[in-house]
């Protein structure tokens, strides 16, 4: 049964402090995503890595994925109040039919001012 | 905003109670996906349609069905609702249904059973 476990489950920090938070597997993935989610609203994508080793920055955010496809990090520079919300990761569900996503349990994140 | 439209936001009902959840996908996107989140077990893939077919099924009970109609647009319906049920339930549409195709979630409907 593939399972994406992240860590910290929660995080509370302040403005300007730097984070990783983390999403680890058993199984190996293609390719993992990382979403965040808003109070009251749906989850948005962030990134796509498809690469074991692969780096990307999105603003703040640098996303990296195992060299071994199995796990990813997301470290966020100087966080702001902006950055708050529920980061998921997720990969493709080999055990079912294709198109459809296994989601980790998220980290909740809180960026106080 | 992702331009999936989900309705209701919100509804309360009683155990034993039928209702239906309503999604519009994203314009051009053919591909449903229906999620329910819970705080203890996270997004749980319910079932995936692709241009009005069953495409693939997840952790679905059977008191659930769904449904994708020819304009796209799906239902899902839940029935001999339970208080377990209470959860948000999402909608998410991407173009293809591949593993590459972004899916873009809807706001959610956020079910309570009392």
């Amino acid at each position: 049964t593939q399972l994406l476990e992240q860590s910290p489950q929660f995080l509370s920090i302040q403005e300007g402090e730097n984070l990783t938070v983390y999403c680890n597997s058993s199984s190996v993935f293609s390719s993992l995503q990382w979403y965040r989610q808003e109070p009251g609203e749906g989850p948005v994508l962030l990134v796509t890595v498809v690469t074991g080793g692969e780096v990307k920055k999105l603003k703040r955010l640098t996303f990296q994925f195992g060299d071994a496809r199995k796990d990813s990090s997301l470290h966020i520079t100087a966080a702001q109040p902006g950055d708050t919300g529920l980061y998921l990761c997720a990969g493709p569900n080999y055990g079912g039919s294709q198109g459809n996503l296994i989601f980790g349990k998220g980290t909740k994140l809180s960026v106080k001012p | 905003d992702s331009g999936v439209t989900q309705t209701p936001k919100h509804l309360i009902t009683a155990t034993g109670q039928r209702v239906t959840l309503r999604c519009s996908p994203r314009s051009g996107d053919l591909s449903v996906y229906w999620y329910q989140q819970s705080l203890d077990q996270g997004l749980q893939f319910l079932i995936q349609y692709y241009n009005g077919e069953e495409r693939a099924k997840g952790n679905i009970l059977e008191r659930f069905s769904a449904q994708q109609f020819p304009d796209l647009h799906s239902e899902l319906n839940l029935s001999s609702l339970e208080l377990g049920d209470s959860a948000l339930y999402f909608c998410a549409s991407s173009v293809s249904g591949q593993f590459f195709s972004p899916l873009h979630f809807g706001n959610g409907t956020r079910l309570t059973v009392t």
